[in-house]
């Protein structure tokens, strides 16, 4: 199975200030068809998971551009251009290249400092 | 609107079962797969299983497999989660969410809440 390792676990952020959440898999996310299936999610506090990016770059609709997903291979990054309260909570890496398990990170924790 | 729903949870014993539903609507539910993905208490999210959009092809994690079954009644626009021989490791909300390889897990339910306790 495809370990997937974030990093840091737990991230104190000011407000207006940029973040990035790093996201390590254990074998390269790069699919046969030439896609690499890694995506990311939020989960607010008391919320479902939120599905914010996909296939590495693609914004969801609906989600401010602040966030953005890069990387390829093995390594990918989460960033926030500048948090805002609504940020808070709990954001998950996710591989679905080589399922099954599709298999999710540790979680990272956005919290205010 | 896509809107999953499910419902099901609630305290069970060890070693008994329970069935979750999942009702969809807002969108041709025969044309996607889904998903059950669960989150113990304070934890992270864990993958528990997968359905093709016809109920031709399941896929189950370890930690489920030979216990859970996952099904579907297209006709209901409903998904299913069979839990059998039920573990106080089971404990935790169980999520629906939409999609097949490629684009999945773009819509999630609110999760239904299973204890299993003594």
């Amino acid at each position: 199975d495809v370990v997937m390792t974030q990093s840091p676990l737990s991230l104190p952020v000011t407000f207006g200030q940029p973040v990035s959440i790093s996201c390590r898999s254990s074998q390269s996310l790069v699919h046969s068809d030439g896609n690499t299936y890694l995506t990311w999610f939020q989960q607010r506090p008391g919320q479902s998971p939120r599905r914010l990016i996909y296939k590495v770059s693609n914004r969801d609709s609906g989600v401010p551009d602040r966030f953005s997903g890069s990387g390829s291979g093995t390594d990918f990054t989460l960033k926030i251009s500048r948090v805002e309260a609504e940020d808070v909570g709990v954001y998950y890496c996710m591989q679905s290249t080589h399922w099954p398990p599709w298999t999710f990170g540790q979680g990272t924790k956005l919290e205010i400092k | 609107q896509v809107h999953l729903v499910e419902s099901g949870g609630g305290v069970v014993q060890p070693g008994t079962s329970l069935k979750l539903s999942c009702a969809a609507s807002g969108f041709i539910f025969s044309r996607y797969g889904m998903h059950w993905v669960r989150q113990s208490p304070g934890k992270g999210l864990e993958w528990v299983a997968v359905i093709r959009h016809d109920g031709s092809n399941e896929n189950y994690g370890d930690s489920v497999k030979g216990r859970f079954t996952i099904s579907r009644d297209n006709s209901k626009n409903t998904l299913y989660l069979q839990m059998n021989s039920l573990r106080v490791d089971d404990t935790a909300v169980y999520y629906c969410a939409r999609g097949w390889f490629g684009d999945e897990f773009d819509y999630w339910g609110q999760g239904t809440l299973v204890t299993v306790s003594s």
